[in-house]
């Protein structure tokens, strides 16, 4: 049982070029997000997804795209990388509706990505 | 969600009790108070959560106080491993709207010294 495995762990990207970090689980979870985390910030939700097929915008979506088109991968794609976009990216996953509505999130290891 | 409010930093010695304190004084009714941390690198680890009344796990307490505008997360016998940072996030139940997204802060530093 993996948890949030999120591939690649680093990726140097130049300005202009385009990629697709990976989120996979394994924990049949129906809600899975993506944050991005820059030095002395918290977390910032970019996007997230409730289900199979759905995704949403969160507080930073710029310049960001996603696609959950199986229910246990979530990608985040950049089109055209910029230096802003230089940051450690984190998904997270969670069980549906539970009796409880506790957000008991669980994290990958992170996406390390600069974009020079 | 409601804003918190906690110290930036706090320093612990090893095998002491962490309490570490966190403000929400404008939460509302249905806003439980979660607590995650970060270890350098890492992804989020849960903690604990809470409606109103204290809870207990094999990681940790929580201690919500009468009015719900304030809570404690101990450590009761704190190791070096729990050197990290504490982010205290309060959040209303998920559904609805909400969709289970954290709005996580600054959090608190807290060293755990030998």
């Amino acid at each position: 049982n993996a948890g949030v495995t999120q591939t690649p762990k680093f990726r140097v990207l130049k300005t202009g070029q385009s990629m697709t970090l990976l989120c996979a689980q394994d924990m049949n979870h129906e809600y899975m997000y993506w944050y991005r985390q820059d030095p002395g910030m918290g977390l910032r939700l970019i996007h997230y997804s409730v289900g199979e097929g759905t995704t949403a915008k969160g507080e930073v979506p710029d310049g960001y795209n996603v696609s959950r088109l199986k229910k246990q991968n979530f990608l985040l794609g950049l089109e055209s990388a910029a230096p802003s976009q230089t940051s450690v990216y984190f998904c997270a996953s969670r069980k549906g509706q539970s009796r409880s509505g506790a957000n008991v999130l669980t994290f990958g290891a992170g996406s390390r990505l600069t974009v020079l | 969600d409601a804003k918190t409010t906690q110290p930036p930093s706090m320093d612990c010695a090893e095998g002491r009790a962490a309490n570490l304190p966190c403000n929400h004084s404008t939460i509302s009714g249905n806003e439980y108070v979660y607590w995650y941390r970060q270890i350098h690198s890492q992804g989020p680890q849960y903690i604990i959560h809470g409606l109103k009344n204290n809870e207990t796990n094999e990681m940790a307490s929580l201690i919500i106080t009468e009015d719900r505008k304030s809570s404690t997360l101990i450590l009761p016998h704190a190791t070096l491993r729990d050197t990290a940072v504490y982010y205290c996030i309060v959040s209303a139940r998920a559904g609805g709207t909400s969709y289970g997204k954290l709005t996580f802060g600054q959090g608190t530093i807290l060293t755990v010294h030998p």
